[in-house]
Protein backbone atom coordinates (compact mmCIF):
# COMPACT_ATOMS: atom_id res chain seq x y z
CA UNK A 1 0.00 0.00 0.00
CA UNK A 2 1.46 3.71 -0.50
CA UNK A 3 2.08 4.99 2.68
CA UNK A 4 3.72 8.66 3.88
CA UNK A 5 5.66 8.31 7.15
CA UNK A 6 6.60 11.34 8.72
CA UNK A 7 9.53 10.56 11.98
CA UNK A 8 8.07 10.13 15.41
CA UNK A 9 4.70 11.89 16.06
CA UNK A 10 6.61 14.95 18.39
CA UNK A 11 9.99 16.00 18.33
CA UNK A 12 11.23 17.92 21.29
CA UNK A 13 14.48 20.15 20.53
CA UNK A 14 16.62 22.91 22.53
CA UNK A 15 16.50 26.41 21.30
CA UNK A 16 19.41 27.38 18.96
CA UNK A 17 19.81 23.86 18.00
CA UNK A 18 19.33 21.94 14.36
CA UNK A 19 16.04 20.35 14.12
CA UNK A 20 15.67 17.38 11.27
CA UNK A 21 12.37 15.98 10.46
CA UNK A 22 12.32 13.41 8.01
CA UNK A 23 9.80 12.07 5.08
CA UNK A 24 10.07 8.79 3.82
CA UNK A 25 7.41 7.28 1.27
CA UNK A 26 6.57 3.65 -0.61
CA UNK A 27 5.16 3.09 -3.66
CA UNK A 28 5.34 6.68 -4.87
CA UNK A 29 7.36 8.56 -7.41
CA UNK A 30 6.89 12.00 -6.65
CA UNK A 31 7.86 14.76 -8.96
CA UNK A 32 8.07 17.35 -6.58
CA UNK A 33 7.97 16.93 -2.80
CA UNK A 34 6.47 20.34 -0.49
CA UNK A 35 6.60 20.94 3.06
CA UNK A 36 4.17 22.51 5.47
CA UNK A 37 4.22 24.09 9.16
CA UNK A 38 0.54 23.98 10.60
CA UNK A 39 -0.25 25.90 13.83
CA UNK A 40 -2.93 24.86 16.39
CA UNK A 41 -5.97 25.96 14.85
CA UNK A 42 -4.95 27.09 11.62
CA UNK A 43 -4.55 25.62 8.21
CA UNK A 44 -1.24 24.56 7.08
CA UNK A 45 1.04 27.59 5.41
CA UNK A 46 3.94 26.54 2.74
CA UNK A 47 7.48 26.62 3.23
CA UNK A 48 9.34 24.80 0.44
CA UNK A 49 9.16 22.83 -2.55
CA UNK A 50 11.93 21.06 -4.18
CA UNK A 51 11.62 18.89 -7.75
CA UNK A 52 13.08 15.01 -7.94
CA UNK A 53 16.07 16.47 -9.94
CA UNK A 54 16.97 18.86 -6.78
CA UNK A 55 19.13 17.54 -3.89
CA UNK A 56 18.50 20.30 -1.52
CA UNK A 57 16.87 23.45 -1.43
CA UNK A 58 17.35 26.63 1.31
CA UNK A 59 15.45 29.57 2.40
CA UNK A 60 16.82 31.59 5.17
CA UNK A 61 17.26 29.37 8.01
CA UNK A 62 15.31 26.07 6.33
CA UNK A 63 16.78 23.42 3.82
CA UNK A 64 15.08 20.13 2.72
CA UNK A 65 16.53 17.47 0.58
CA UNK A 66 15.43 15.01 -1.37
CA UNK A 67 16.80 12.14 -2.17
CA UNK A 68 14.76 9.70 -4.63
CA UNK A 69 16.55 6.60 -4.42
CA UNK A 70 16.31 6.51 -0.63
CA UNK A 71 12.39 7.65 -0.82
CA UNK A 72 12.98 9.91 1.66
CA UNK A 73 13.05 13.94 2.45
CA UNK A 74 14.68 15.66 5.09
CA UNK A 75 13.58 18.93 6.33
CA UNK A 76 15.90 20.67 8.70
CA UNK A 77 15.76 24.17 10.91
CA UNK A 78 18.62 25.71 11.63
CA UNK A 79 19.34 27.76 14.87
CA UNK A 80 15.85 26.87 15.87
CA UNK A 81 13.77 29.15 17.95
CA UNK A 82 10.35 28.41 20.54
CA UNK A 83 8.56 30.31 17.51
CA UNK A 84 9.31 27.71 15.41
CA UNK A 85 7.41 25.38 17.70
CA UNK A 86 4.55 23.90 15.10
CA UNK A 87 3.68 20.73 13.67
CA UNK A 88 5.46 20.06 10.14
CA UNK A 89 3.76 18.53 7.13
CA UNK A 90 5.07 16.91 3.89
CA UNK A 91 3.50 16.70 0.70
CA UNK A 92 3.88 14.46 -2.25
CA UNK A 93 2.91 15.62 -6.02
CA UNK A 94 3.26 13.12 -8.27
CA UNK A 95 2.30 15.86 -11.21
CA UNK A 96 4.60 14.73 -13.72
CA UNK A 97 2.57 16.89 -17.34
CA UNK A 98 -1.10 15.80 -15.86
CA UNK A 99 -2.51 18.77 -14.32
CA UNK A 100 -3.41 16.64 -11.05
CA UNK A 101 -3.58 19.26 -8.93
CA UNK A 102 -3.83 17.26 -5.51
CA UNK A 103 -1.18 16.48 -2.58
CA UNK A 104 -0.44 13.58 -0.57
CA UNK A 105 0.10 14.89 3.16
CA UNK A 106 1.93 12.69 6.00
CA UNK A 107 0.68 12.83 9.12
CA UNK A 108 2.96 15.14 10.33
CA UNK A 109 5.81 16.24 13.21
CA UNK A 110 4.82 17.98 16.20
CA UNK A 111 8.23 20.33 16.94
CA UNK A 112 8.61 22.10 20.40
CA UNK A 113 11.75 24.00 20.98
CA UNK A 114 12.47 24.91 24.69
CA UNK A 115 14.57 27.49 25.36
CA UNK B 1 -3.60 40.25 -1.33
CA UNK B 2 -6.54 38.61 0.44
CA UNK B 3 -6.20 34.98 1.62
CA UNK B 4 -8.38 32.51 1.40
CA UNK B 5 -11.58 32.61 3.24
CA UNK B 6 -14.00 30.10 4.54
CA UNK B 7 -17.17 29.52 6.18
CA UNK B 8 -18.65 29.17 8.72
CA UNK B 9 -15.46 28.59 11.17
CA UNK B 10 -17.22 26.95 13.09
CA UNK B 11 -20.52 24.24 13.05
CA UNK B 12 -22.68 21.91 15.14
CA UNK B 13 -24.46 19.29 13.23
CA UNK B 14 -26.92 16.21 14.13
CA UNK B 15 -26.50 12.61 12.35
CA UNK B 16 -28.87 13.00 9.42
CA UNK B 17 -28.24 16.23 8.67
CA UNK B 18 -26.76 18.13 5.42
CA UNK B 19 -24.31 20.69 5.55
CA UNK B 20 -23.11 23.02 3.40
CA UNK B 21 -19.31 24.94 3.35
CA UNK B 22 -17.99 27.91 1.57
CA UNK B 23 -14.55 29.04 0.38
CA UNK B 24 -13.37 31.99 -1.61
CA UNK B 25 -9.90 31.44 -3.03
CA UNK B 26 -7.13 33.57 -3.38
CA UNK B 27 -7.62 36.13 -6.35
CA UNK B 28 -6.36 34.98 -9.68
CA UNK B 29 -6.40 31.32 -8.09
CA UNK B 30 -7.85 29.15 -10.36
CA UNK B 31 -7.91 25.51 -8.48
CA UNK B 32 -9.59 24.90 -5.48
CA UNK B 33 -8.70 22.15 -3.22
CA UNK B 34 -11.03 20.51 -0.29
CA UNK B 35 -9.05 18.34 2.93
CA UNK B 36 -10.78 16.81 5.28
CA UNK B 37 -8.24 16.58 8.87
CA UNK B 38 -8.80 14.63 11.74
CA UNK B 39 -6.22 13.51 14.31
CA UNK B 40 -6.55 9.97 13.49
CA UNK B 41 -6.25 9.81 9.59
CA UNK B 42 -4.90 13.61 9.33
CA UNK B 43 -4.94 15.53 6.03
CA UNK B 44 -6.75 13.94 3.08
CA UNK B 45 -8.18 15.21 0.17
CA UNK B 46 -11.54 15.32 -0.92
CA UNK B 47 -11.53 16.82 -4.47
CA UNK B 48 -10.19 19.58 -6.59
CA UNK B 49 -11.82 21.94 -8.79
CA UNK B 50 -10.36 23.95 -11.59
CA UNK B 51 -12.78 26.38 -13.62
CA UNK B 52 -15.84 25.00 -12.52
CA UNK B 53 -14.96 21.19 -13.56
CA UNK B 54 -13.71 18.85 -10.76
CA UNK B 55 -10.15 17.11 -11.79
CA UNK B 56 -9.72 14.95 -9.23
CA UNK B 57 -10.99 13.31 -6.66
CA UNK B 58 -10.01 11.45 -3.02
CA UNK B 59 -11.34 8.30 -1.47
CA UNK B 60 -14.55 9.76 0.03
CA UNK B 61 -18.24 8.28 -0.30
CA UNK B 62 -20.55 10.19 -2.41
CA UNK B 63 -22.35 11.78 0.79
CA UNK B 64 -19.87 14.11 -0.07
CA UNK B 65 -20.10 16.47 -3.10
CA UNK B 66 -18.80 19.77 -4.33
CA UNK B 67 -19.14 22.45 -6.68
CA UNK B 68 -17.14 25.77 -8.36
CA UNK B 69 -18.46 28.77 -9.29
CA UNK B 70 -17.50 31.05 -12.47
CA UNK B 71 -15.69 33.07 -9.55
CA UNK B 72 -13.62 30.46 -8.78
CA UNK B 73 -15.19 30.62 -5.27
CA UNK B 74 -16.21 26.55 -3.86
CA UNK B 75 -18.47 24.84 -1.46
CA UNK B 76 -18.55 21.30 -0.45
CA UNK B 77 -21.62 19.70 0.53
CA UNK B 78 -22.22 16.73 3.30
CA UNK B 79 -25.31 14.96 3.17
CA UNK B 80 -26.61 12.73 6.08
CA UNK B 81 -24.09 13.69 8.33
CA UNK B 82 -22.52 10.60 10.12
CA UNK B 83 -20.60 10.48 13.77
CA UNK B 84 -17.36 10.36 12.17
CA UNK B 85 -17.68 13.30 9.59
CA UNK B 86 -16.49 15.30 12.49
CA UNK B 87 -13.66 16.92 11.18
CA UNK B 88 -11.80 20.02 10.06
CA UNK B 89 -12.25 20.67 6.59
CA UNK B 90 -9.96 22.57 4.64
CA UNK B 91 -9.82 24.81 1.46
CA UNK B 92 -6.80 25.86 -0.48
CA UNK B 93 -6.24 27.49 -2.99
CA UNK B 94 -3.13 27.47 -6.10
CA UNK B 95 -2.69 28.90 -9.66
CA UNK B 96 -2.91 25.06 -10.57
CA UNK B 97 -2.19 25.64 -14.17
CA UNK B 98 -0.37 24.02 -16.90
CA UNK B 99 0.86 20.25 -15.82
CA UNK B 100 3.88 19.31 -15.19
CA UNK B 101 4.17 21.73 -12.22
CA UNK B 102 3.61 21.89 -8.72
CA UNK B 103 2.32 24.84 -6.94
CA UNK B 104 1.99 25.77 -3.55
CA UNK B 105 -1.42 25.67 -2.22
CA UNK B 106 -2.90 28.20 0.05
CA UNK B 107 -4.66 26.90 2.74
CA UNK B 108 -7.70 28.73 4.40
CA UNK B 109 -8.47 28.59 8.47
CA UNK B 110 -10.85 25.69 7.81
CA UNK B 111 -14.36 25.14 9.51
CA UNK B 112 -14.54 23.09 12.46
CA UNK B 113 -17.56 20.88 11.72
CA UNK B 114 -19.05 18.78 14.58
CA UNK B 115 -21.58 15.99 14.16
CA UNK B 116 -23.83 15.20 16.90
Amino acid sequence: SQKIEQNSEALNIQEGKTATLTCNYTNYSPAYLQWYRQDPGRGPVFLLLIRENEKEKRKERLKVTFDTTLKQSLFHITASQPADSATYLCALDMNRGSTLGRLYFGRGTQLTVWP
Amino acid sequence: KAGVTQTPRYLIKTRGQQVTLSCSPISGHRSVSWYQQTPGQGLQFLFEYFSETQRNKGNFPGRFSGRQFSNSRSEMNVSTLELGDSALYLCASSLGLAGGQSYEQYFGPGTRLTVT
